[in-house]
């Protein structure tokens, strides 16, 4: 089974970038599945923020698309999240996800990591 | 953007109970339709794909059906470890890959 770990800062200040990385064991992430991310705001839903196959083709949510760069790192076994000129609004439990393909369902979920952004 | 309505928001039940949940999509979106339960301060778990498929590992007290645009989560005799937050997926579309805004199941 695929197990999925994110990690990175807890605090970001407003108008910076958050970067988040997941750490995938059981499973080669340039040997395929889709690997994506996924927030959900305190008390609110999920929203998905986009995905990259292991070609390191990328799909994002046109919402945040213009902020986004979700990258893989074969080397390492992981894929990363960066967003930019973060407010208040981006404030959520970030997960880390895996499906089998684009339009499958997200099998695998990391733990999920809070991220607030705040001065 | 393809929107997915889920109803009712939240419910009150007890042990035993049969739960229905539905959610409607915006548009056709055949049977790409997941649902996952979310315990607090936990990720969610797939219960369901492709509308109707049971997850390896799910109960058997869960069901899944529906097509098109409208779809429903059952729990035929709901237990104590039931008591979640469901969400509905749809992946039909290309970006986004929407859920709905979720139901509460509590007592």
């Amino acid at each position: 089974q695929v197990q999925l770990q994110e990690s990175g800062p807890g605090l970001v200040k407003p108008s910076e970038t958050l970067s988040l990385t997941c750490t995938v064991s059981g499973y080669s992430v340039g040997s395929g599945y889709y690997w994506g991310w996924i927030r959900q705001p305190p008390g609110r839903g999920l929203e998905w923020i986009g995905s990259v196959y292991r070609s390191g083709s990328t799909y994002y949510n046109p919402s945040l698309e213009s902020r986004l760069t979700i990258s893989l790192d074969t080397s390492k076994n992981q894929f990363s999240l960066r967003l930019s000129s973060v407010t208040a609004a981006d404030t959520a439990v970030y997960y880390c996800a895996s499906s089998h393909d684009y339009s499958n369902p997200l099998g695998d979920w990391g733990q999920g990591t809070l991220v607030t952004v705040s001065s | 953007d393809i929107q997915l309505t889920q109803s009712p928001s939240s419910l009150s039940a007890s042990v035993g109970d049969r739960v229905t949940i539905t959610c409607r999509a915006s548009q056709s979106i055949s049977n790409y339709l997941n649902w996952y339960q979310q315990k607090p301060g936990k990720a969610p778990k797939l219960l369901i794909y492709a509308a109707s498929s049971l997850q390896s590992g799910v109960p058997s007290r869960f069901s899944g059906s529906g097509s098109e645009t409208d779809f429903t989560l059952t729990i035929s005799s709901l237990q104590p470890e039931d008591f979640a937050t469901y969400h509905c997926q749809q992946t039909y579309s290309t970006p986004p890959l929407t859920f709905g805004g979720g139901t509460k199941v509590e007592v």
